[in-house]
């Protein structure tokens, strides 16, 4: 069963627009993390962020910002007034204490923002 | 310099030929990890190694074979290409020095091109 489903495939927008990418996980354990990571067009995975099980600040780093809830296993990615350079595909992740802590990867979600 | 590197960054070869990709890292890092990205279908581990004497299979191992030569190479071979491990190939490292496990982060090499013909 996919642990991590990115229910958006594809997510097209102009500049400056904000734009919501979904994440939602499935777990059983209590100790876990969660992951955010972008694939430029050039190729290479780029970290963005982790988060654990047990803070569910949301966070914000510049024009990037999450929001985790457990509630609804949900772990949000937002980037407000997107950039050209922000499109990329983008990768939410899961690692589990019951999985030794390896990676569950969802499908990721490609974002194309349009000048 | 580039933290995680991979050789070579582009490949082709024939079914039935033995391939051999390589990753090398100056990050200091023990653990080392192989995975696969196809279109829709994320990225998928193929193996991984905790340390030098640590070798684990990962989702998908069949049909693959790794080898940790040193800390800081972990090769991945194909030893009969077939064309449905056409893919990216990513090698990623981290770092179990942190206190909780569930704090390492994978840092990804830039991956490797294959087409297996």
């Amino acid at each position: 069963a996919q642990k991590v489903t990115q229910a958006q495939t594809e997510i097209s927008v102009v500049e400056k627009e904000d734009v919501t990418l979904d994440c939602v996980y499935e777990t059983r354990d209590t100790t876990y993390y969660l992951f955010w990571y972008k694939q430029p067009p050039s190729g290479e995975l780029v970290f963005l962020i982790r988060r654990n099980s047990f803070d569910e600040q949301n966070e914000i780093s510049g024009r990037y910002s999450w929001n985790f809830q457990k509630s609804t296993s949900s772990f949000n990615f937002t980037i407000t007034a997107s950039q050209v350079v922000d499109s990329a595909v983008y990768f939410c992740a899961l690692s589990e204490f019951l999985n030794d802590y390896k990676l569950s990867f969802g499908a990721g979600t490609t974002v194309t923002v349009r000048a | 310099d580039a933290d995680v590197t991979q050789t070579p960054r582009n490949r082709i070869t024939k079914t039935g030929k033995r391939i051999m990709l390589e990753c090398s890292q100056t990050k200091g890092h023990d653990r080392m990890y192989w995975y696969r990205q196809d279109p829709g279908l994320g990225l998928r581990l193929i193996y991984y190694s905790f340390d030098v004497k640590d070798i684990n299979k990962g989702e998908i191992s069949d049909g693959y074979s790794v080898s940790r030569q040193a800390q800081a190479k972990f090769s991945l071979s194909l030893e009969s290409a077939i064309p449905n491990q056409t893919a990216l190939y990513f090698c990623a490292t981290s770092d179990s020095a942190t206190l909780d496990r569930g704090r390492e982060t994978q840092y990804f090499g830039p991956g490797t091109r294959l087409l297996v013909l």
